[in-house]
């Protein structure tokens, strides 16, 4: 089983452009999750999605959109990327049922936004 | 504002030495999990703990929840180079919609 898998794991991007982030896991987790992590900050968390078909907004989720495209994917979507969203992105996926419980976290997508 | 506050920021100890890590909060957590993070990898979660006053060992590492499930201790005996990384602690609200990582702290164990 590969986990966790996010693609792509570095991107620089001028402001104003737009990309997708990718996450994708083998382990059937109902829940899956995107979080960022800066500097003295720890991680917090954008969006979640508790299960197929559901999503919801996180601490942090402007300026960002997700979609939960299957049970195995969860992609984040940023349409104007600013400096400010230079961070370190980690796609997260459980399988308990009741949401935060035992994550297991892909290797992380390092974006820099200029 | 950080819901949870870890301590220290930073620890730098040698081979050998045995130390203690916190995670503590105002809020009360249903669980709180204990994650080790490496450079340019993702965190991974070394225990959960869900009853207040919870103690778990996992070989040399030995995790608390406070009674009032509000904090948490790491504790790491002898602790050995393999042991670096960052320490991050997570807790979960009580009705389970939302989870807060603290900053971590940042352990370095020196040969």
């Amino acid at each position: 089983n590969a986990g966790v898998t996010q693609t792509p794991k570095f991107q620089v991007l001028k402001t104003g452009q737009s990309m997708t982030l990718q996450c994708a896991q083998d382990m059937n987790h109902n829940s899956m999750y995107w979080y960022r992590q800066d500097p003295g900050m720890g991680l917090r968390l954008i969006y979640y999605s508790a299960s197929e078909g559901t999503t919801d907004k996180g601490e942090v989720p402007n300026g960002y959109n997700v979609s939960r495209l299957n049970k195995r994917e969860f992609s984040l979507r940023l349409e104007s990327a600013a400096p400010s969203q230079t961070s370190v992105y980690f796609c997260a996926s459980s399988e308990n049922p009741s949401v935060f419980q035992e994550q297991y976290f892909g290797p992380g997508t390092r974006l820099t936004v200029t | 504002t950080q819901l949870l506050e870890q301590s220290p920021q930073f620890l730098s100890i040698q081979e050998g030495e045995n130390l203690t890590v916190y995670c503590n909060s105002s809020s009360v957590f249903s669980s709180l999990q204990w994650y080790r993070q490496e450079p340019g990898e993702g965190p991974v979660l070394l225990v959960t703990v869900v009853t207040g006053g919870e103690v778990k060992k996992l070989k040399r590492l030995t995790f608390q929840f406070g009674d009032a499930r509000k904090d948490s201790s790491l504790h790491i005996t002898a602790a050995q180079p393999g042991d670096t990384g960052l320490y991050l602690c997570a807790g979960a609200s009580d009705n389970n919609n939302d989870m807060r990582f603290g900053a971590g702290t940042r352990l370095t164990v020196k040969p």
